[in-house]
C-alpha cells in the first residue's frame, strides 16, 4: 500500500524557535497533501491543504504566517511552525492523496509529536 | 451544527459483543464516506469505505443512509484488538476534496 513518512517523529524545542516537519509520499505522487493537528483526546483538525506548486489553503483560525507550508514537489510537503509557543505543542499529522488513485483515499503519515518548552 | 457528528462514547463492551456506531453529516451533497480507526497516539488508518448499497468486510459492516444523512459501522464478535477510536470521515462534493473528520467514537472491548 501507499506509504507516507514524516520526519521527525518527535521534537522538543524551546519557546520562540522554529521547527520544520517534513511529509513525504514514498511510493506515489501526491498533488495534494493535508496537514492536521490533534490535541490530546480530541479529533484531527485540518490546518491546511497543500497543493504542489501553489500556495496552501488554510482553514479558518490557522495563521498562515505562523504555520508555513511548502509543497515544492509531488512527494514532499513541509510545515514550519515559526516562533513556537507551548500552546503549539501537539501531534501534527500529514496525509497525502495519491494522484493516480482518484480523490477518495488519503494515506496518513505516522505523525510528529511537538513539545515546546 | 458540526459538519460531521459522532457520539464520543466511550463504548465499553465485552468480547464477543456486537456494537454499532452512527455518524451524521450536514452537507447533503457529500460524496464519499469512510470509517477510519485510530489507536492511541498513532495516525488514523483506513478501516473501510462506505458505499450506498452497504458493504461488509469480515466482522465489519458499513451502511449509508443518504435520506437521513448518516452512516453507520457495525462490529460483530468484538475482539480486544478492536479497542480504538473510530473516526467517521466525509468528503463533501465541493471544496477541493477537503476531508471532514468526526471527533471519533472510543471503543473499549473488555475480556
Amino acid at each position: 500500500g501507499a506509504v507516507v513518512s514524516q520526519h521527525p517523529s518527535r521534537v522538543i524545542c524551546k519557546s520562540g524557535t522554529s521547527v520544520k516537519i517534513e511529509c513525504r509520499s514514498l511510493d506515489f505522487q501526491a498533488t495534494t497533501m493535508f496537514w492536521y493537528r490533534q490535541f490530546p483526546k480530541q479529533s484531527l483538525m485540518l490546518m491546511a491543504t497543500s497543493n504542489e506548486g501553489s500556495k496552501a489553503t488554510y482553514e479558518q483560525g490557522v495563521e498562515k504566517d505562523k504555520f508555513l507550508i511548502n509543497h515544492a514537489s509531488l512527494t514532499l510537503s513541509t510545515l514550519t511552525v515559526t516562533s513556537a509557543h507551548p500552546e503549539d505543542s501537539s501531534f501534527y499529522i500529514c496525509s497525502a492523496r495519491d494522484k493516480g488513485a482518484g480523490a477518495s483515499e488519503q494515506y496518513f503519515g505516522p505523525g510528529t509529536r511537538l513539545t515546546v518548552t | 451544527r458540526k459538519e460531521v457528528e459522532q457520539d464520543p462514547g466511550p463504548f465499553n463492551v465485552p468480547e464477543g459483543a456486537t456494537v454499532a456506531f452512527n455518524c451524521t453529516y450536514s452537507n447533503s451533497a457529500s460524496q464519499s464516506f469512510f470509517w477510519y480507526r485510530q489507536d492511541c497516539r498513532k495516525e488514523p488508518k483506513l478501516l473501510m469505505s462506505v458505499y450506498s448499497s452497504g458493504n461488509e468486510d469480515g466482522r465489519f459492516t458499513a451502511q449509508l443512509n443518504r435520506a437521513s444523512q448518516y452512516i453507520s459501522l457495525l462490529i460483530r464478535d468484538s475482539k480486544l484488538s478492536d479497542s480504538a477510536t473510530y473516526l467517521c470521515v466525509v468528503i463533501p462534493g465541493t471544496g477541493g476534496f477537503k476531508t471532514i473528520f468526526g471527533a471519533g467514537t472510543r471503543l473499549f472491548v473488555k475480556a
